[in-house]
């Protein structure tokens, strides 16, 4: 199985400011990682696949690097729309799908 | 619009068994693979199973192998789950997400998921 650490947990972000949220995968995943958004009491939606690819409808402040085993979501300037938590997915060893276990980012 | 409208959340005692239904609209169902995926109260999202587009294939994880059984009725546009010898850290909402790309195989992300369905293990 494919771990997915994710770091920070918490990330507190004053608003205009930039986020940076990690994910590292236990062995390389090509660029099969996909970044999902949940808010509170909502399912997840998807915001980056194929590590860098802004999904449809997903502001351009929200953008998405790395390759390998380290990957990278940047949100530019933090709205208090963002407000959620975020979760990395690796679907390269499909279709045992894993998930990291999320970076919760907070309004400072 | 894509839609995916789960039910047949609900209480149930350890051992016992209960299926979850997810509705699909939208979009042609049988030329997409489809997912189920729980997240258990304050936890993060686990990858629970998989069926291809015409139903003929199924793959589990480790955790549910052997009492969970995933399958699809493509004629009513419909996926199931059902869930046999629950137990207590069964308790999740359970989402049912479609597989993004068209295609046969569930090898891609999930865009999108439904609302989700809770179901409570417990005696």
């Amino acid at each position: 199985e494919i771990v997915m650490t994710q770091y920070p947990a918490t990330l507190s972000v004053s608003p205009g400011e930039g986020a940076t949220l990690s994910c590292r995968a236990s062995q390389s995943v090509s660029s099969a990682v996909a970044w999902y958004q949940q808010k509170p009491g909502q399912a997840p939606r998807v915001l980056i696949f194929g590590a860098s690819t802004r999904a449809t409808g997903i502001p351009a402040r929200f953008s998405g690097s790395g390759s390998g085993t380290e990957f990278t979501l940047t949100i530019s300037s933090l709205q208090s729309e963002d407000v959620a938590v975020y979760y990395c997915q690796q679907y390269n060893n499909w279709p045992q799908f894993t998930f990291g276990p999320g970076t919760k980012v907070e309004i400072k | 619009e894509v839609q995916l409208l789960e039910s047949g959340g609900g209480l149930v005692p350890p051992g016992g068994s209960l299926r979850l239904s997810c509705a699909a609209s939208g979009f042609t169902f049988n030329n997409y693979a489809m997912n189920w995926v729980r997240q258990a109260p304050g936890k993060g999202l686990e990858w629970v199973s998989a069926v291809t587009g015409s139903g003929s294939t199924t793959y589990y994880a480790d955790s549910v192998q052997g009492r969970f059984t995933i399958s699809r009725d493509n004629s009513k546009n419909t996926l199931y789950l059902q869930m046999n010898s629950l137990r207590v850290e069964d308790s999740a909402v359970y989402y049912c997400a479609k597989d993004a790309v068209y295609g046969v195989q569930p090898r891609d992300w999930f865009d999108p998921w439904g609302q989700g369905t809770l179901v409570i293990v417990s005696s």
